[in-house]
């Protein structure tokens, strides 16, 4: 079975501040990983998402993430966000060859002037 | 290119009452979910078609729930009578697995569904 862990439920940070969202997965196999935004009244849009390779993964909007095999956590950053960087922020997983993705309970990202 | 569409983006009902959410995916994609996202259980896969064929309906909550796919273009979510608890938004995803490219799901904007 798979499972993901968002650590923070709530991030709030300053506009230009970095911000960091944590996941954490388990899974005794290899997995696909994505993170998903859903901005206030709209649906899931892929981020980026982690197949094979670079353990660094670029994607949408400023966003990276990294993937830590030894420490099973895709972790997403942002060096400078901006206030339209306000949303939920979901992490997923899956298997490959599997059609099911798996979602974290999600962290919503508020940013303030 | 189209993304995932879904219809009503807004249904208020009274209890009882029969609602019918509807979704056109992506054109060429042969998998369809459906998900249900509310504040207290987040997502939820209630149903996955594959080839207009159900492969999993193991979340759908109750047999007042009915998905169908009658073709590649067209699938419909059902509720039969509706209740208030059955207020939430309802996802209509979409996708085309490729082997070694990972399931990479796309989502409609929702039907926020009230049922009062």
């Amino acid at each position: 079975a798979q499972s993901v862990t968002q650590l923070d439920s709530q991030v709030p940070v300053f506009e230009e501040a970095p911000v960091e969202l944590r996941c954490n997965y388990s899974s005794s196999v290899s997995v696909y990983l994505f993170w998903y935004v859903q901005y206030p009244n709209q649906g899931l849009q892929l981020l980026l998402k982690y197949l094979s390779g670079s353990t660094l993964v670029k994607g949408i909007n400023g966003f990276e993430a990294e993937f830590n095999k030894s420490q099973t956590s895709f972790h997403l950053r942002k060096p400078s966000v901006h206030i339209s960087d306000t949303a939920e922020y979901f992490c997923a997983v899956s298997f490959p060859n599997d059609y099911k993705l798996s979602f974290g309970a999600g962290t919503t990202v508020t940013v303030r002037a | 290119d189209a993304g995932v569409i879904q219809s009503p983006r807004h249904e208020v009902t009274e209890m009882g009452q029969e609602v019918t959410l509807r979704c056109k995916p992506i054109s060429g994609h042969n998998s369809l979910f459906w998900y249900r996202q509310t504040m207290m259980r987040g997502l939820e896969l209630l149903i996955y078609f594959n080839n207009n064929v159900p492969i999993d309906d193991s979340g759908m909550p109750e047999d007042r729930f009915s998905a169908k796919m009658p073709n590649a273009s067209f699938s419909t979510l059902k509720i039969q009578p509706s209740e208030p608890r059955d207020s939430a938004v309802y996802f209509c995803a979409s996708s085309f697995p490729r082997r070694g490219h990972g399931n990479t799901i796309y989502f409609g904007e929702g039907s926020w569904l009230t049922v009062v």
